[in-house]
C-alpha cells in the first residue's frame, strides 16, 4: 500500500520552454501533497505544499509564477516548471500524505535543462 | 537559524554489526520526526516515526529514539546486512506536516 508514482521519470528540454511532472497517489486518496527539489549530494528542499482543492503554500524563496502547481484531485498533483532554465536543473520528488504524518514518496522526477 | 545535522557524510560498518546514526537538531521544537532511507536516484522511503511524547520506537531490525531534551535522535538498525546500505534521513515534523530534513548519512555494510 501507500504507493506514489511520477511521470516521467526523467526529462531534457530546452531552456524557456515548460515542463509538466505528474504526481499520483495509486492506492489511497492523498489530502496534502509536498514538491521538494533535491540538488545533488544534498538534501531534499520542500518547495510547497498542496492540499485538494486549494492554492499551494510555497516556502520562502520559491517563485510561484515559476513553479506552478495544481492539486485537482485526491490523487493527482501537477508541478510544471515555466520558462525552464539551466539552473532549474534538479531532482523533483513530490510525496503524498493522507490522515496521518507520514509522507509517501514518489520516485523523482530529474529534470535536464539544456 | 534553525538547524538540522546528521552525524558524519559516510559510515562504515561491518556486516552483523549494530549501525548507529545521529540527528541532531536545533531552534526546532518538532511535533515529531521520521527516518528515511533513499537508494540513489530514488525518492525516499519512509522508516519510522516517532512523537515528541515517545522516546522509543521498533520495528523488526529499525529503533529510533527521541530526546527532546536533548534535542536528539538516535537510529539504530542490529544485524545489519549489505541490503541495508544507502543514505538515511531524520525529518523534523510541524504542526502543518511539513517536513524539514537533514542532510542524510550514507550507510555502508560491508561484508
Amino acid at each position: 500500500g501507500a504507493v506514489v508514482s511520477q511521470h516521467p521519470s526523467w526529462v531534457i528540454c530546452k531552456s524557456g520552454t515548460s515542463v509538466k511532472i505528474e504526481c499520483r497517489s495509486l492506492d489511497f486518496q492523498a489530502t496534502t501533497m509536498f514538491w521538494y527539489r533535491q540538488f545533488p549530494k544534498q538534501s531534499l528542499m520542500l518547495m510547497a505544499t498542496s492540499n485538494e482543492g486549494s492554492k499551494a503554500t510555497y516556502e520562502q524563496g520559491v517563485e510561484k509564477d515559476k513553479f506552478l502547481i495544481n492539486h485537482a484531485s485526491l490523487t493527482l498533483s501537477t508541478l510544471t516548471v515555466t520558462s525552464a532554465h539551466p539552473e532549474d536543473s534538479s531532482f523533483y520528488i513530490c510525496s503524498a500524505s493522507s490522515s496521518g504524518y507520514e509522507q509517501y514518496f514518489g520516485p523523482g522526477t530529474r529534470l535536464t535543462v539544456t | 537559524s534553525q538547524k538540522i545535522e546528521q552525524n558524519s557524510e559516510a559510515l562504515n560498518i561491518q556486516e552483523g554489526k549494530t549501525a548507529t546514526l545521529t540527528c541532531n537538531y536545533t531552534n526546532y521544537s518538532p511535533a515529531y520526526l521520521q527516518w528515511y532511507r533513499q537508494d540513489p536516484g530514488r525518492g525516499p522511503v519512509f522508516l519510522l516515526l516517532i512523537r515528541e511524547n515517545e522516546k522509543e520506537k521498533r520495528k523488526e531490525r529499525l529503533k529510533v529514539t527521541f530526546d527532546t531534551t536533548l534535542k536528539q535522535s538516535l537510529f539504530h538498525i542490529t544485524a545489519s546486512q549489505p541490503a541495508d546500505s544507502a543514505t538515511y534521513l531524520c525529518a523534523l515534523g510541524g504542526s502543518a506536516r511539513q517536513l524539514t530534513f537533514g542532510s542524510g548519512t550514507q550507510l555502508t555494510v560491508l561484508p
